[in-house]
């Protein structure tokens, strides 16, 4: 079956750090890979996306690369802000599977001024 | 355009209680989605619709969690009975289907507790 496994949080980070959350896949065939950002009190929101091997998905100065070799979609932004403080979900859809999206268990971002 | 919108956006009821979720999906999105988020988890997908059918609620316990979506637009999931571990976020998803993959609008879900 699908799975998708993530880095357990939460993260802590000094503002302007550098940021990177773990994501590792289990899928058939050729999944899409997405990362989906949780503010608090808010719904899901897609951050960035990639549908195959080597493309780089990237938004707001967050990127993320498909690598099929390792199965893994590692989640990096250079430069933190506060307003990055969010839970992060990593997340795949399996084209062999309909437009079910399977989630990781999500991250904790905590950015501290 | 207005997003998915979901209500209410928090319930607290006692085991054994019935209770319901309501959802409006964006305008035209001919897909739906229920999704069960348990505290510090990702969700899962509960029942997908298609229109009005439900073509996937293999993860729905048919027991006591029912669901609909009569017209085609909004849907209602209830519990009935509820049970303690039954407290999550409920979140609803809707898509369109153009594209290789339809990106899932999330609303901003209900948060049952079960007491």
């Amino acid at each position: 079956g699908n799975s998708v496994t993530q880095m357990e949080g939460p993260v802590t980070l000094s503002e302007e750090a550098f940021l990177t959350i773990n994501c590792t896949y289990t899928a058939t065939g050729y999944p899409s890979l997405f990362w989906y950002v949780q503010y608090p009190g808010e719904g899901l929101q897609l951050l960035l996306k990639a549908t195959k091997a080597d493309d780089k998905g990237s938004n707001k100065g967050f990127e993320a690369t498909y690598r099929k070799e390792t199965t893994s979609f590692h989640l990096e932004k250079g430069s933190v802000q506060v307003s990055d403080s969010a839970v992060y979900f990593c997340a795949l859809i399996n084209n062999n599977a309909g437009n079910m999206l399977t989630f990781g268990g999500g991250t904790r971002l905590m950015v501290k001024p | 355009e207005a997003g998915v919108v979901q209500s209410p956006r928090y319930k607290i009821i006692e085991k054994k209680q019935p209770v319901a979720f309501w959802c409006n999906p964006i305008s035209g999105h001919n897909t739906l989605y229920w999704y069960r988020q348990n505290l510090g988890q990702g969700p899962e997908l509960l029942i997908r619709y298609e229109n009005e059918e439900a073509v996937d609620d293999s993860q729905l316990p048919k027991d006591r969690f029912s669901a609909e979506r009569l017209k085609g637009v909004d849907s209602t999931l209830k519990i009935q009975p509820a049970e303690l571990g039954d407290s999550a976020v409920y979140l609803c998803a809707s898509s369109s289907p153009s594209g290789l993959y339809n990106e899932q609008f999330f609303g901003p879900g209900t948060r049952l507790t079960v007491l």
